[in-house]
């Protein structure tokens, strides 16, 4: 199995919303990861959880909110966005095997729509 | 500077040729890792191939190989008897020593015509 999931697959929120978009893998993986993904970029690193820890927030505004309730389920709670901040936002989780190869699985995103 | 460079924005291959597509990388850790992802217009990102710095053989999964040149820090993926299905946004990407942050490449279009 490596298939990691995501849900919604499409929000549309007001400004004034409070919504959450949700993650989660049954893979093992000890690191989980949000990306933000314009039209036509590379995926943006937004957050990383290493063992259930926060490890890097890349200097992401406090209106997105992470949270790691465990090993397998990751959630970003979004309050108060802005338009500029619609975007696909992908979901991954990597792991090291037995011979030091790395696979880093995203799930299938959520496009998210801010008004 | 930047840490992921792929120089072709856009590229035109005729199916069933083989398409060759440019990563360098720029690194002072002695350890990294490469990783190259398709990501087709639906949106979802899909883990092709890795290879490790200390890894002495070319990574191959399938129809994609990667061709690691440690000297001029080149990751080029090459996918052989292209298939109109691999028609899509390529990412080349690094993680350095044991970072948790994966480095991200602007990414080429592939198109292959039929």
């Amino acid at each position: 199995d490596t298939e990691v999931t995501q849900t919604p697959k499409h929000l549309v929120m007001g400004m004034t919303n409070k919504k959450s978009l949700k993650c989660e893998q049954h893979m093992g993986h000890r690191a989980m990861y949000w990306y933000k993904q314009k039209a036509k970029k590379p995926p943006e690193l937004m957050f990383v959880y290493s063992y259930e820890k926060l490890s890097i927030n890349e200097s992401v505004p406090s209106r997105f909110s992470p949270e790691c309730p465990n090993s397998s389920l990751l959630n970003l709670h979004l309050h108060a966005l802005q338009p500029e901040d619609s975007a696909l936002y992908l979901c991954a989780s990597s792991q090291w095997d037995s011979s030091h190869q790395e696979t880093q699985y995203f799930g299938p995103g959520t496009r998210l729509l801010v008004l | 500077a930047q840490k992921i460079t792929q120089t072709q924005p856009g590229m035109f291959v005729q199916e069933k040729e083989a398409v060759t597509l440019d990563c360098t990388y720029d690194t002072s850790d002695q350890s990294y890792g490469l990783f190259w992802y398709k990501q087709p217009s639906s949106g979802e990102m899909i883990f092709l191939i890795y290879q490790g710095s200390y890894d002495e053989q070319n990574a191959t999964e399938g129809r994609y190989s990667l061709n690691f040149q440690k000297a001029r820090k080149s990751a080029n993926l090459v996918i052989s008897a292209s298939q109109l299905g691999d028609s899509a946004m390529y990412f080349c990407a690094m993680r350095e020593g044991q970072d948790d942050k994966i480095i991200f490449g602007k990414g080429t279009r592939l198109h292959i015509l039929p």
